[in-house]
C-alpha cells in the first residue's frame, strides 16, 4: 500500500488559484468516490476541508473545492489568502476496510 | 460536540510497547463510524494505522498489521492502540480520529511519542 502521490509543494499569490493533485491507482482513487482533503497548520491536528470527493463540511469556506477524475483528485483554492498556508493532504479509501493518505503538499502563499 | 483526547507515554524504550488511549465524549462509539489511529513522523506525511468499529470488528493498515493491534471499549467509550516492537521508525504525533469511509471528521489534538532508549 503506497502513500497516494500528491506535489510536494505548491505557492500562490494572495487572490490566486491553486490546484493540488492526489494520484493514485484504479483500486483507490480511481475505485470510489471516497477521498477526503485536510488543511493541517504546524503543530495543530489535521482539519477536514473536503469529503466524498466535493462535499464541504459547514463552515469550510466554498472557495475550496473538490473534483476527481479518474485516478486523480485534485483540490482547488480560489482567492487564496494568507490563513491558507499550511499542508494539505489527500485521502482515499482502498478497500476492505483500509485507508491511505497522500504525502502531503506544502502551500505557500507568497 | 465530538470531542477525542489522546493519552499514553510520550517516551517509549525499542523494543518495547506502545500504549496509547483515546477517549471520546459527545458520542457513543458503539452508535457506529470507524474509530482510527493516524500518525505523523516528523517531516513525513499522515500515516492510516488502523481503525476499530464500535460492533468489535478491527481493520489494520497491511505494513503494520502484524504489529498493532486496536481494542474497542465502549463501557467506557474510548479506543486504544497498541504497538509492539517500536524502533526510532515509530516516533510521530499518533492522532485518534473518528470516520466514516469517506471522511475523517473529528480528531483529536495528537500526542507526541518519542522512541528512543
Amino acid at each position: 500500500q503506497s502513500a497516494l502521490t500528491q506535489p510536494r509543494s505548491v505557492s500562490g499569490s494572495p487572490g490566486q488559484s491553486v490546484a493540488i493533485s492526489c494520484t493514485g491507482t484504479s483500486s483507490d482513487v480511481g475505485a470510489y468516490n471516497y477521498v477526503s482533503w485536510y488543511q493541517q497548520h504546524p503543530g495543530k491536528a489535521p482539519k477536514l476541508m473536503i469529503y466524498d470527493v466535493t462535499k464541504r463540511p459547514s463552515g469550510v469556506p466554498d472557495r475550496f473545492f473538490g473534483s476527481k477524475s479518474g485516478n486523480t483528485a485534485s483540490l482547488t483554492i480560489s482567492g487564496l489568502q494568507a490563513e491558507d498556508e499550511a499542508d494539505y493532504y489527500c485521502c482515499s479509501y482502498a478497500g476492505t476496510y483500509t485507508w491511505i493518505f497522500g504525502g502531503g503538499t506544502k502551500l505557500t502563499v507568497l | 460536540q465530538v470531542q477525542l483526547q489522546e493519552s499514553g507515554p510520550g517516551l517509549v524504550k525499542p523494543p518495547e510497547t506502545l500504549s496509547l488511549t483515546c477517549a471520546v465524549s459527545g458520542y457513543s462509539i458503539s452508535r457506529g463510524y470507524y474509530w482510527g489511529w493516524i500518525r505523523k513522523p516528523p517531516g513525513k506525511g499522515l500515516e492510516w494505522i488502523g481503525s476499530g468499529h464500535g460492533s468489535g470488528s478491527t481493520y489494520y493498515n497491511p505494513s503494520l498489521k502484524s504489529r498493532a493491534t486496536i481494542s474497542v471499549d465502549t463501557s467506557k467509550n474510548q479506543f486504544s492502540l497498541k504497538l509492539s516492537s517500536v524502533t526510532a521508525a515509530d516516533t510521530a504525533v499518533y492522532y485518534c480520529a473518528r470516520h466514516g469511509e469517506g471522511t475523517c471528521d473529528y480528531w483529536g489534538q495528537g500526542t507526541l511519542v518519542t522512541v528512543s532508549s
